[in-house]
C-alpha cells in the first residue's frame, strides 16, 4: 500500500505562518480531487479542513489554505492561533484505496 | 444538523467477531457514500471500507488489511451503515469512525481485541 509521508512534528509561534506537506510514495500528488486535510485534537474525531486539495469547508477558517506544491500537497496556516495546536492529517486516493498520512503534530509555542 | 453515532464496539478475543453500527440523521443518507475509518495505536488513521449508494450498485471497497475479513453494508430504510468484523486480530484494536465522504464524522466506538 502507498506510503504517505508528513512531517512528524512542527512548531510555530502564535501569529506566525507554517506549511505542512504531504508526499505520496508513488510519486507526485497530481490528483487534486482526491486530497483532503483534517485536524484532530485529543479525544476528538478528525475534523475536515480542506477537500480536493484547495477547497475549504464552510466551517474552515480562512487562515487555513491548501495547495499543490512541487509534487506534494501542502496545508498552510497563516496567523496561527493557540487553538490551532493539534494533529493534522492528509488523506489521498492512490488509485486503489484511500491512504492517510502519518500525521503532523503542530505545536504553537 | 448532520449526526452520526457509532455503536457496537467492545472487548473481543482474537479470532472473534463484532458488528459495528452507525446510525445517521440530518442528511440524505441514501444519496451518501459511507466509509469506516479507524485509528489504531500502531498505525494511526486508516481508511477501512466504503459503500456507495443504490444508484451506484452498492459497490463496496476495502483496505487490503481487512479484505476478506470485514464486510460493510447499509440499510437505507434505517439510515444505518454497518461493519461486520470477523477473524479479528490484536492489530484491529482501535477507535472506529463512520463518515460520509469524509465530510461528516461520528465520535467513534472503541474496539479492543485481546485475550
Amino acid at each position: 500500500q502507498t506510503v504517505v509521508t508528513q512531517e512528524p512534528s512542527l512548531t510555530v509561534s502564535p501569529g506566525g505562518t507554517v506549511t505542512l506537506t504531504c508526499a505520496s510514495g508513488t510519486g507526485a500528488v497530481t490528483s487534486a480531487s482526491f486530497l483532503n486535510w483534517f485536524q484532530q485534537k485529543p479525544g476528538q474525531a478528525p475534523r475536515p479542513l480542506i477537500w480536493s486539495a484547495t477547497n475549504r469547508h464552510t466551517w474552515t477558517p480562512a487562515r487555513f489554505s491548501g495547495s499543490l506544491l512541487g509534487g506534494n500537497a501542502a496545508l498552510t496556516l497563516s496567523g496561527v492561533l493557540p487553538e490551532d495546536e493539534a494533529d493534522y492529517y492528509c488523506l489521498l486516493h492512490d488509485g486503489a484505496t484511500w491512504v492517510f498520512g502519518g500525521g503532523t503534530k503542530l505545536t504553537v509555542l | 444538523e448532520e449526526q452520526l453515532a457509532e455503536s457496537g464496539g467492545g472487548l473481543v478475543k482474537p479470532g472473534g467477531s463484532l458488528r459495528l453500527s452507525c446510525v445517521t440523521s440530518g442528511f440524505s443518507f441514501r444519496n451518501a457514500w459511507m466509509s469506516w475509518v479507524r485509528q489504531t495505536p500502531g498505525k494511526g488513521l486508516q481508511w477501512v471500507a466504503r459503500i456507495k449508494t443504490q444508484s451506484d450498485g452498492y459497490t463496496t471497497e476495502y483496505a487490503p488489511f481487512v479484505k476478506g475479513r470485514f464486510t460493510i453494508s447499509r440499510d437505507d430504510s434505517e439510515n444505518t451503515v454497518y461493519l461486520q468484523m470477523n477473524s479479528l486480530k490484536s492489530d484491529d484494536t482501535g477507535v472506529y469512525y463512520c463518515s460520509t465522504s469524509f465530510d461528516y464524522w461520528g465520535q467513534g466506538t472503541l474496539v479492543t481485541v485481546s485475550s
